[in-house]
């Protein structure tokens, strides 16, 4: 339960707030993953880092702008974002194929 | 790339009955199949995962079983509980670091 962290577990912001969420995966795994849940798209693949590389952003709104400082660490950097980007994000790390979710952090933009 | 499909999106059920959730992948390279139960507020957990060279795996009350011939795989759940309850995502991707490709979930309701 305790392998992929999550900080903080709950965010309200306003429109022209700028926030961070931050990730931390205590697995030593070599990937990291940044995914959005809501009603209407149940897990939606947002970004992904391989050792500290991005690999894949999966068409992002750049108001979303990720880093990835090392293996363990994964930010989602937030700024201007909109009331239809609230959502529970959730972050995941992995060695090979199975990924760890962590707690995921609900995020209500006014 | 992959897409994932998964029926039924909701599914109830009795107690002590058992419950198979269904899902199908497009892309024939894929060889690993795990499947995530997610309770209320809580995150994604891995319960039971598959891999190409095997047909069907068993864990306590759970199964999964897969068909690559037909591309699709499934999870059986029998004697139902309670506990049971809560939304089950299918996933599939190729060796390695590539990215799961999710199903849309099915929300499991285990009526007592």
């Amino acid at each position: 339960e305790t392998g992929v962290t999550q900080t903080p577990r709950h965010l309200v912001m306003g429109m022209t707030n700028k926030k961070s969420l931050k990730c931390e995966q205590h697995l030593g795994h070599n990937a990291m993953y940044w995914y959005k849940q809501s009603a209407k798209k149940p897990l939606e693949l947002m970004f992904v880092y391989n050792f500290k590389e991005q690999t894949e952003n999966n068409s992002v709104p750049s108001r979303f702008s990720p880093e990835c400082p090392n293996s363990s660490h994964l930010f989602l950097h937030l700024h201007t974002l909109q009331p239809e980007d609230s959502a529970l994000y959730l972050c995941a790390s992995s060695q090979q194929e199975t990924q760890y979710f962590g707690p995921g952090t609900r995020l209500l933009v006014l | 790339g992959e897409n994932v499909e998964q029926h039924p999106s909701t599914l109830s059920v009795q107690e002590g009955d058992s419950a198979v959730i269904k899902c199908t992948y497009s892309d024939s390279a894929s060889n690993y199949f795990p499947w995530y139960k997610q309770e209320l507020g809580k995150r994604p957990q891995l319960i039971i995962d598959i891999r190409s060279n095997v047909g069907e795996k068993k864990d306590q009350r759970i199964a999964v079983t897969l068909n690559k011939t037909a591309k699709h795989f499934s999870l059986h759940i029998t004697e139902t509980q309670p506990e049971d309850s809560a939304v089950y995502f299918c996933a599939a991707s190729t060796a390695g670091n590539t990215p799961l490709v999710f199903g849309k979930g099915t929300r499991l309701s285990v009526i007592a």
